[in-house]
């Protein structure tokens, strides 16, 4: 299987600051990487498909990068709805594995 | 617009065997590309993947717990059904239904189910 790793696991922010996750696969997975929002209580919502495309209605301060094993998850000015949990997922491949989370907190 | 919503019960013993079921709406599992799969996520952990069907009947199991999965569909009733035999403690997670095209990306998940695992 495939690993996902995140970093970091957690981090505080504040409103308006940028916010960078990282995501490391332990083999290659080309763009097949998908980014998920999770809050408490709440189903994960995907925001990034395919590494780097927003879906639809994802406000546009959300970006994704990378390719082959190393992504990118980007927050450009954090908003007081984004603190949450945010999932990497590689769908190169079955088993559609993912990374253990990044919880972003208010600081 | 897409929904899923599981349903099932909240509570099951060890080793009994677990049925859940993902009603949906808005797509049909007869159509070229569609697909829902199964996610669980322990409390407090990750997501782990458990199954997928598609619209082909093509199925896909997470081969650690491959000898306790079933999935199936019933595209007249826009259903897919989960069976996990033999449950243990260990198993108890909230378990949610997920709706995918063409692919292992999940666009719409139900709001999940809390499955506790208990004597």
């Amino acid at each position: 299987d495939i690993q996902m790793t995140q970093s970091p696991s957690s981090m505080s922010a504040s409103v308006g600051d940028r916010v960078t996750i990282t995501c490391r696969a332990s083999q290659g997975v080309k763009t097949w990487l998908a980014w998920y929002q999770q809050k408490p209580g709440k189903a994960p919502n995907l925001l990034i498909y395919g590494a780097s495309s927003l879906q639809s209605g994802v406000p546009s301060r959300f970006s994704g990068s990378g390719s082959g094993t190393d992504f990118t998850l980007t927050i450009s000015s954090l908003q007081p709805e984004d603190f949450a949990t945010y999932y990497c997922q590689q769908t190169d491949s079955f088993p559609p594995t993912f990374g253990q989370g990044t919880k972003v907190e208010v600081q | 617009q897409i929904t899923l919503k599981e349903s099932g019960p909240t509570l099951v013993k060890p080793t009994q065997t677990l049925t859940l079921t993902c009603t949906f709406s808005g797509f049909s599992l007869s159509t070229t590309g569609m697909g829902v799969g199964w996610i669980r996520q322990s409390p407090g952990k990750a997501l782990e993947w458990l199954t997928i069907i598609y619209y082909d009947d093509d199925k896909r199991y997470r081969s650690s717990l491959r000898s306790r999965l079933t999935i199936t569909k019933d595209t007249s009733k826009n259903q897919v059904v989960l069976t996990m035999t033999n449950m243990d403690p260990v198993d108890t997670a909230t378990y949610y239904c997920a709706h995918s095209i063409y692919s292992r990306v999940f666009d719409y998940w139900g709001q999940g189910t809390l499955i506790t695992v208990s004597s």
